[in-house]
């Protein structure tokens, strides 16, 4: 079973939808939690950081369940320049402070 | 806010030959260094992780004397891949951490995309 998992894509919307992903990791020692885009060919991009309490950065909430070890990310109102990869990444307690990736699920905001 | 140069952001070699790609913190000193792989359609894999002045550790499945690490500096950490093969074309990318920054405080590189013919 992989550590992180995420919702196959692609995901095909239309400008002004709402999309959401889904993330589910598998360690429970995991202790800290983000959302990362990666563009064609580029590096990822700390999108946001995920909280039990959730929170809200303009178009963009998240939300952690700690207890079903299981992480979300809504997009409202998508743009053209919200399609990327979004990557759904943990840090685990105790292993160094590395990152672990999901596979990313690719965003495609069409007009 | 933090930079981190990685060069070159492309090459192509023959198979057989080593190639070393570089990553310099340019604002804060990187205590450690993540190498990461990333192969078409697929996330980021995580190689290795490198502390200043130590040995690098290395994930399950990567192997030590073909990736070579070396994190001699604060500010420089470069992984050479040593006679590369086709199957080692992929998108290298390494991600810094300083010791003043918190859990969110990662810094990546822009990647090396490197093509083995």
């Amino acid at each position: 079973r992989k550590e992180v998992e995420q919702d196959p894509g692609p995901f095909n919307v239309p400008e002004g939808a709402t999309v959401a992903f889904n993330c589910t990791y598998s360690n429970s020692a995991s202790q800290s939690f983000f959302w990362y885009r990666q563009d064609c060919r580029k590096e990822p991009k700390l999108l946001m950081s995920v909280y039990s309490s959730g929170n809200e950065d303009g178009r963009f909430t998240a939300q952690l369940n700690r207890a079903s070890q299981y992480i979300s990310l809504l997009i409202r109102d998508s743009k053209l320049s919200d399609s990327a990869t979004y990557l759904c990444v943990v840090n685990i307690y105790n292993q160094g402070g590395k990152l672990i990736f999901g596979q990313g699920t690719e965003l495609s905001v069409k007009p | 806010g933090a930079v981190v140069s990685q060069h070159p952001s492309w090459v192509i070699c023959k198979s057989g030959t080593s190639v070393k790609i570089e990553c310099r913190s340019l604002d804060f000193q990187a205590t450690t260094m993540f190498w990461y792989r990333q192969f078409p359609k697929q996330s980021l894999m995580l190689m290795a992780t490198s502390n200043e002045g130590s040995k690098a550790t290395y994930e399950q499945g990567v192997e030590k004397d073909k990736f070579l690490i070396n994190h001699a500096s604060l500010t420089l950490s470069t992984l050479t891949v040593t006679s590369a093969h086709p199957e080692d074309s992929s998108f290298y990318i390494c991600s810094a951490r300083g010791s003043d920054r918190g859990l969110g405080g990662y810094t990546f590189g822009s990647g090396t995309r490197l093509t083995v013919v």
